[in-house]
């Protein structure tokens, strides 16, 4: 069964810093990968998706990684921004013929002013 | 404006009343899915729906069911709420799995007594 494991629970950075996010997952046999943002009390907005095939995704500051042979992900923020205050959740689809999405646990982010 | 509407935001019931939460979307797409978020447990995978008339089960289907008679509608069941039911909703589409982002609705509320 798939696993996914995010490190740090919580991470707190002052503006301005570059940062770093982590996934890690048990099974490598896996679709794709995605990042979302959750915002407290609301639902969960994607950020990026890899494909099995690619390596990376980028939009605007942000640039998620994909080594699947290693079974990890990383999500990379650049020049952080209190707005970017938020829980970081990423999740696995397991190969095809195979919808299940399973998610870590997530990363709460805090950006201090 | 494309969007995942579910409803309703809040619901509070009493063990044994059967429920339904609706979820709705509005951008013709394929895939949908349920999930429920518990603190420390994260998000998992409650049914899923690759089209009309085909669902599947997630990692906690037990005490839930789910029905895709139209593409833009997918319910959720719950017949005989238990308290251990209380948790956070979501659904989620998306137009090709595994090949597209998954949208999210902004989630339902359940509180059982």
């Amino acid at each position: 069964k798939q696993e996914v494991t995010q490190i740090p629970a919580a991470l707190s950075v002052p503006e301005g810093e570059n940062l770093v996010l982590n996934c890690s997952f048990t099974d490598s046999a896996i679709y794709n990968l995605q990042w979302f943002r959750q915002d407290p009390g609301k639902g969960l907005t994607s950020l990026l998706l890899i494909q099995s095939s690619q390596r990376e995704q980028t939009s605007g500051r942000l640039n998620a990684s994909l080594d699947k042979s290693s079974g990890r992900s990383t999500l990379y923020i650049a020049a952080s921004q209190p707005g970017d205050s938020a829980t970081y959740l990423c999740a696995v689809q397991t190969g095809a013929g195979s919808y299940q999405l399973t998610f870590g646990k997530g990363t709460k982010l805090s950006v201090i002013p | 404006e494309a969007q995942v509407t579910q409803n309703p935001r809040y619901l509070i019931t009493v063990t044994g009343k059967k429920l339904t939460v609706t979820c709705s979307q509005n951008m013709n797409h394929e895939y949908m899915s349920w999930y429920r978020q518990d603190p420390g447990l994260g998000l998992r995978q409650i049914y899923y729906s690759m089209n009309v008339e085909v669902t599947d089960k997630g990692d906690v289907p037990e005490g839930y069911k789910v029905s895709r008679k139209e593409k833009r509608n997918f319910p959720l069941i719950l017949e005989s709420p238990s308290p251990n039911q209380t948790s956070l909703y979501f659904c989620a589409s998306s137009s090709r799995t595994g090949r597209s982002p998954l949208h999210f609705g902004n989630g339902t509320r359940l509180t059982v007594t």
